[in-house]
């Protein structure tokens, strides 16, 4: 079982660059995420899908787009990436259900120089 | 801004004692409570979750929600070196379940 899937693992961009964050999922769940996680900070939500077709801001969405392409597919774009943007970034996916929490993916760490 | 919070240690104990980790919560309207596991360089990996008031046990991890207090904690019995990680406090809001984290508690269980 593959679960999540997050491509690539590591990434370094120069300021300005663009590049999509992959993410898929096997598990056929209708709830995707994007976190980041920087030191001391925690993760945070950047947007999520609740379901094919449909995406909302989470708590750091600027800088950032995402496309729920299918029920499999949820990608991260960043536009013009800016230093700030440096981060672990996490996908995670999730079925309904109160005890029901997320399955993450391995992470791609970003460095933008 | 629903907030989770969490002692950010680090925790030491020694190999075989209880460890135990704490989080508070602000979202009275969360129903759902997880407790993730992240070793240095990984994802995090849940290791249980709780949404009644009361104890659950599963193995060596008990985990204990008070949602008058809107605390809930873990316990972990008979700790191990292979425990050492950092122990992320995650808390649901809003119709999509979002889950909100804690900055996470770094435990070291001492051989």
């Amino acid at each position: 079982n593959a679960g999540v899937t997050q491509t690539p693992k590591f990434q370094v961009l120069k300021t300005g660059q663009s590049m999509t964050l992959q993410c898929a999922q096997d598990m056929n769940h209708n709830s995707m995420y994007w976190y980041r996680q920087d030191p001391g900070m925690g993760l945070r939500l950047i947007y999520y899908s609740a379901s094919e077709g449909t995406t909302d801001k989470g708590e750091v969405p600027n800088g950032y787009n995402v496309s729920r392409l299918n029920k499999r597919e949820f990608s991260l774009r960043l536009e013009s990436a800016a230093p700030s943007q440096t981060s672990v970034y996490f996908c995670a996916s999730s079925e309904e259900g109160l005890g029901n929490g997320y399955t993450f993916g391995s992470g791609t760490r970003l460095t933008v120089v | 801004q629903k907030e989770v919070e969490q002692n950010s240690g680090p925790l030491s104990v020694p190999e075989g004692a209880i460890a135990s980790l704490n989080c508070t919560y602000s979202d009275r309207g969360s129903q759902s409570f997880f407790w993730y596991r992240q070793y240095s360089g990984k994802s995090p990996e849940l290791i249980m979750s709780i949404y009644s008031n009361g104890d659950k046990e599963d193995g060596r991890f008990t985990a204990q929600l008070n949602k008058a207090s809107q605390y809930v904690s873990l316990l972990i019995r008979d700790s191990q070196p292979s425990d050492s990680a950092t122990y992320l406090c995650a808390v649901t809001s809003g119709s999509a379940r979002q889950l909100t984290f804690g900055s996470g508690t770094q435990l070291t269980v001492l051989p």
